[in-house]
């Protein structure tokens, strides 16, 4: 069983469209997390839910909308994509943040091409 | 700001040698320190992590050292082997904010 698990895997798609990843955990963590991974593979956070509950939003555009249905899933709604957006996205989760410092679980990242 | 860790250097070894990979690290109050690897194609995988009240830590052939008067951390990995080959993140963690991820090493293993 996949503990972190992202679809799709590969997205391409053209400027201007809208796409979702979702992510989903079984792991029982209560907070889940979006990183972004350049091309230089610098990761760097954009959001990160705790509970449902946004906790953290980076500096990312409003054209990224996450969206926590349940402690299990996070989703990432992107708007109007732009060739910068093309990254690989990683979704991750760990034990309860606020309680505490833990490692993090990683699914296996969304190549997103925009051309 | 500054950063964790290096620009993304390439760290070629024979196999069957020891590997050392190092990482500084920006904030003081980080007390909780992670390495990870990630495989071509695949998310970062946890390898090992320290809290700030220790110096050293071992697992099965890596260990972390941790230099808190310096920032400095390292991850030493014995007798490397050509599935070691991955790009090597370090990340700190100083509470209740995400980890903030180094900028990765890449290590190749010559057969």
């Amino acid at each position: 069983d996949t503990a972190v698990s992202q679809t799709p895997k590969y997205l391409v798609t053209q400027m201007g469209n809208d796409k979702s990843i979702k992510c989903e955990q079984n792991l029982g963590h209560d907070t889940m997390y979006w990183y972004k991974q350049d091309s230089k593979k610098f990761l760097k956070i954009m959001f990160s839910y705790n509970n449902k509950e946004l906790i953290i939003n980076e500096t990312v555009p409003n054209r990224f909308s996450p969206k926590s249905p349940d402690k299990a899933h996070l989703n990432l709604h992107i708007n109007s994509l732009e060739l910068g957006d093309s990254a690989v996205y990683f979704c991750a989760s760990s034990q309860d943040i606020l309680q505490g410092t833990y490692g993090y679980t990683f699914g296996s990242g969304t190549r997103l091409t925009v051309v | 700001g500054e950063s964790v860790g290096l620009h993304l250097p390439t760290l070629s070894v024979q196999e069957g040698d020891n590997s050392i990979i190092n990482c500084a690290y920006s904030n003081s109050a980080s007390d909780y320190f992670i390495w990870y690897k990630q495989e071509s194609g695949k998310g970062p995988q946890f390898i090992i992590d320290i809290r700030s009240n220790m110096d050293k830590r071992q697992g099965q052939r890596v260990t972390v050292l941790l230099n808190k008067t310096v920032k400095h951390l390292s991850l030493q990995i014995a007798a490397t082997q050509p599935g070691d080959s991955a790009v090597y993140f370090c990340a700190e963690d100083s509470g209740n904010t995400p980890l903030v991820f180094g900028k990765g090493t890449r290590l190749s293993v010559i057969a």
